[in-house]
């Protein structure tokens, strides 16, 4: 069966530090990723999505960035944290020919001081 | 205008209630519309998916008018474990774009 880690679950970073979170998915080979935050109260947005190895679209802009450096491993990094960059970040994986559902890892929450 | 729309809630409903949400979307060339649940501080699952000619899972029934681009999701016979947010979720096409709602929030109490 298909499984998604996510980590890490919670961090607390100070404005201006760098992020790393990672995501992995088991059991599935070619899949889509999704990289997903949710703020305080507010629906999930989309940030980022990939189809393939080294293959990323940016959503919406902003100083987040994503990288796909093998197939079932998906990264969302910053090099500077902004107050703003807090809330509850979910990594998602698709089969590619799905016609919409989502698996969902645990999420991390981060907040950002 | 937000591309998908929700009343946020929350609804206060006894157990036994029939509860019903309602979600617009703005995007007339959106492919596909699913409910998805989420519990307070975990990730969303999806709980059905919407067809045209409106579909039931158990005590879940979905609804899908394209005309008016409205969703609508029943929940009869409500229990305390359907507390939860729901959310109306839009697929664009393409790379199996989802846009989410914000969610409306249930509260099933004895």
């Amino acid at each position: 069966s298909q499984t998604i880690h996510q980590w890490p679950a919670t961090l607390v970073q100070p404005v201006g530090s760098p992020l790393s979170l990672e995501c992995t998915v088991e059991g599935t080979s070619n899949p889509n990723l999704y990289w997903y935050r949710q703020a305080a109260g507010r629906g999930l947005q989309l940030l980022f999505y990939s189809v393939g190895i080294g293959q990323i679209s940016s959503e919406v802009p902003q100083n987040l960035s994503a990288s796909r450096p093998q197939d079932r491993q998906f990264i969302l990094s910053s090099k500077k944290l902004l107050l703003s960059d807090s809330g509850f970040y979910l990594c998602a994986w698709s089969v590619q020919s799905a016609r919409g559902e989502l698996f969902f890892g645990e999420g991390s929450r981060l907040t950002v001081l | 205008r937000k591309e998908v729309e929700q009343d946020p809630g929350p609804f206060n409903v006894p157990e036994g209630a029939t509860v019903a949400f309602n979600c617009t979307y703005s995007n007339s060339a959106s492919q596909s519309f699913f409910w998805y649940r989420q519990d307070c501080r975990k990730e969303p699952k999806l709980l059905m998916s919407v067809y045209s000619s409106g579909n039931e899972d158990g005590r879940f029934t979905a609804q899908l008018n394209r005309a008016s681009q409205y969703i609508s999701l029943l929940i009869r016979d409500s229990k305390l474990s359907d507390s939860a947010t729901y959310l109306c979720v839009v697929n664009l096409g393409g790379y199996n774009k989802l846009i989410f709602g914000a969610g409306t929030r249930l509260a099933v109490h004895p």
